[in-house]
Parts: structure tokens; sequence; C-alpha cells
């Protein structure tokens, strides 16, 4: 079982529609929760960081984090097509030093159609 | 703020030739350094961490004698890719992390073609 689990996708979903993207992880250690948004031939670009449990929210996307279900997930409303993109989940036991290492999920291809 | 510059973006070469990349935070200083390596439709796959003056740790499977990591200042961190060959050829993402409670930050990666 892979430490961190998440749907390639692809998802295609059309213009302003509501997209929910999870990631269910195995490590009860982990403490820190991101989503990154990462488009074809880019580096990774934060979207959303948490730490432990509860929800943020930013503009049109929202984080949630359920430590006891080890479930993370990401909305964004009113998607856009330039949100067409792949989106990773990554997540860290501490915050610090060589500790502070991610483990990513495999990443989930959104298209968002016209 | 908070901005990782990676350089070059794409590098051509013939094979046994040796590759620098540079990962360089602009507007803060970075403790750690991560570098991983992505595949075509992959996820990233670290390769080692650095702290700035100290050896990085390498993640298993990774050469150290291949992928020599060099972080000398506490914005700059080099991968060099020796004697490279078409297998080496790759997607190179570098990352940088302050330290404490905040989210590590990527460059743009390098796209490493080995003929």
């Amino acid at each position: 079982q892979k430490e961190v689990e998440q749907d390639p996708g692809p998802l295609s979903v059309p213009e302003g529609a509501i997209v929910s993207l999870n990631c269910t992880y195995s490590n009860s250690a982990f403490q820190y929760f991101m989503w990154y948004r990462q488009y074809s031939r880019k580096g990774p670009e934060l979207l959303m960081y948490t730490y432990s449990s509860g929800n943020k929210e930013d503009g049109r996307f929202t984080a949630q984090v359920d430590k006891s279900s080890k479930y993370i997930s990401l909305f964004i409303r009113d998607s856009q097509p330039s949100d067409s993109a792949t989106y990773l989940c990554a997540m860290s036991v501490t915050g610090t030093g060589t500790a502070s290492k991610l483990t990513f999920g495999t990443g989930t291809r959104l298209q968002v159609t016209l | 703020g908070a901005v990782v510059s990676q350089h070059p973006s794409r590098v051509i070469c013939k094979s046994g030739t040796s590759v620098k990349i540079e990962c360089r935070s602009l507007d803060f200083q970075a403790t750690t350094m991560f570098w991983y390596r992505q595949f075509p439709k992959k996820s990233l796959m670290l390769m080692a961490t650095s702290n700035e003056g100290s050896k990085a740790t390498y993640e298993q499977g990774v050469e150290k004698d291949k992928f020599l990591i060099n972080h000398a200042s506490l914005t700059l961190s080099t991968l060099t890719v020796t004697s490279a060959h078409p297998e080496d050829s790759s997607f190179y993402i570098c990352s940088a992390h302050m330290g404490g409670d905040q989210p590590q930050h990527f460059g743009d990666g390098t796209r490493l073609s080995i003929l």
C-alpha cells in the first residue's frame, strides 16, 4: 500500500463546475498537508497549506483535512479552463529540516472544458 | 514572496557530459533544499535533501557519485549530473524550505535531454 493514494484521473468537468479532489494516506504522523498545482513542463505551485485538521479557504479553493479518517480534499468552485492542470497532494511529518520532506500523491489530471 | 529560481530551464547535451543545475531562493533564506526527479505523467520522486553547509542526504537507490549536490549558502544549491547518459534524461525540480511551519516552494524545473 502506498503511503499516499490519489486518483490519477483524468477528471473532466465543464466550466463552472465544482471540482472535488481527494487523497488518502496511511501514516498517522503526517501533520502538514499541501495542495500543489502543476502545469505541463512547469514546477509545482503551492495552492493551499494546512496544519493538522480543519478547513481553509482561499478564493475559489477550499482545503479540508480529516486526520481521523486520514483523508484530505481540495474543492475548486466555479472551475475555469485555466484550472486545467495536475493537482498534487503532499504531506509531511514536521516542518523542520530533513524531516520536512514531502510525500506526494501521484497527482490528478484535471481538464475543465468550455 | 517565496520565489525559487531554477536554471537552466532546458539542457540538451551529448552523452558523457556533466551538467550543473542551480536552484536559488530569491527572497528568503532556505535552510533546506530538496531535489526531485519527475518522469512524464508521474509524480515527483525525491532524490536528496540538502542542508546548508552539510552533506546531502540521498534517498535509497540514488547514486551519490552520479548526482552531486552542493548547498554552499542559504540561497543556493546545485545539482551536478556527472557523466550523463540518455537514461538520466528527465525533468529535475528543486524546492526550497525556510524551515519551521512554512511550506516548500518549487522552482520551475530543468528539462535535461542527453543525446
